[in-house]
């Protein structure tokens, strides 16, 4: 059975600091990897996808996610943080086409001024 | 291109009742998937349909049900109301199945 496991459920970082959430799975053949975010009231956004190739992919609003297979790991960082990037963060897993999305927990993200 | 769109985007209910709720995909886009997010259970995966087929269930009882019609749109619908379906439905779609995209979702309020 695929599982998404995101350790921390809250975070806390200030403006202009730099930012990880961690994203952990589970998947018994090749992931599809997503990281979508969610700000209050609204649907999911998705910032980045990984299907194969480079391990690093980057996404919009400049966030990038490595993939680590060894570590089963797709974390998410941002380099430096903007005051509207305060919102709930989803890692999911799906594979190949009709398989369903598996979500994590969820991060959610407060940004001090 | 116009994104996701799901109507309502409000609806309150009460026990018992039966809701239908809609959603429009992404022009091109043949995959509709519907999920459930609730602060319990989080986000949990309904059912997806492709070319008006059902292709991949999750673990709903049967008062969750769902269709898509020849256009790509797609309703689900839950019968006979329950305090625990209270949520926030959402709907994403997709060319095929890989890259999801979401609506704003539904947020049905059960009494």
């Amino acid at each position: 059975a695929q599982s998404v496991t995101q350790p921390d459920i809250h975070i806390t970082v200030s403006e202009g600091a730099s930012l990880e959430l961690r994203c952990n799975y589970s998947y018994g053949a090749t992931p599809y990897l997503f990281w979508y975010v969610q700000s209050p009231g609204q649907g999911l956004q998705l910032l980045l996808k990984y299907f194969s190739g480079d391990t690093l992919v980057q996404g919009i609003k400049g966030f990038e996610a490595e993939f680590k297979r060894s570590q089963s790991s797709f974390n998410l960082r941002k380099p430096s943080v903007h005051w509207s990037d305060a919102a709930e963060y989803f890692c999911a897993v799906g594979g190949a086409a009709g398989n369903k999305l598996t979500f994590g927990g969820g991060t959610r993200v407060l940004v001090k001024p | 291109k116009a994104g996701v769109t799901q109507t309502p985007r409000y609806l309150i209910k009460t026990r018992g009742q039966q809701v239908t709720l809609s959603c429009s995909p992404i022009s091109g886009h043949r995959s509709v998937s519907w999920y459930q997010q609730t602060p319990g259970q989080g986000l949990q995966f309904l059912f997806e349909y492709f070319s008006e087929t059902q292709r991949n269930k999750g673990n709903f009882p049967g008062r969750f049900s769902g269709r898509q019609f020849s256009n790509s749109r797609s309703e689900m619908n839950v019968s006979t109301l329950e305090l625990g379906d209270s949520a926030l439905y959402l709907c994403a779609s997709s060319v095929s199945g890989e890259t999801q995209y979401f609506g704003p979702g539904t947020r049905l309020l059960v009494l």
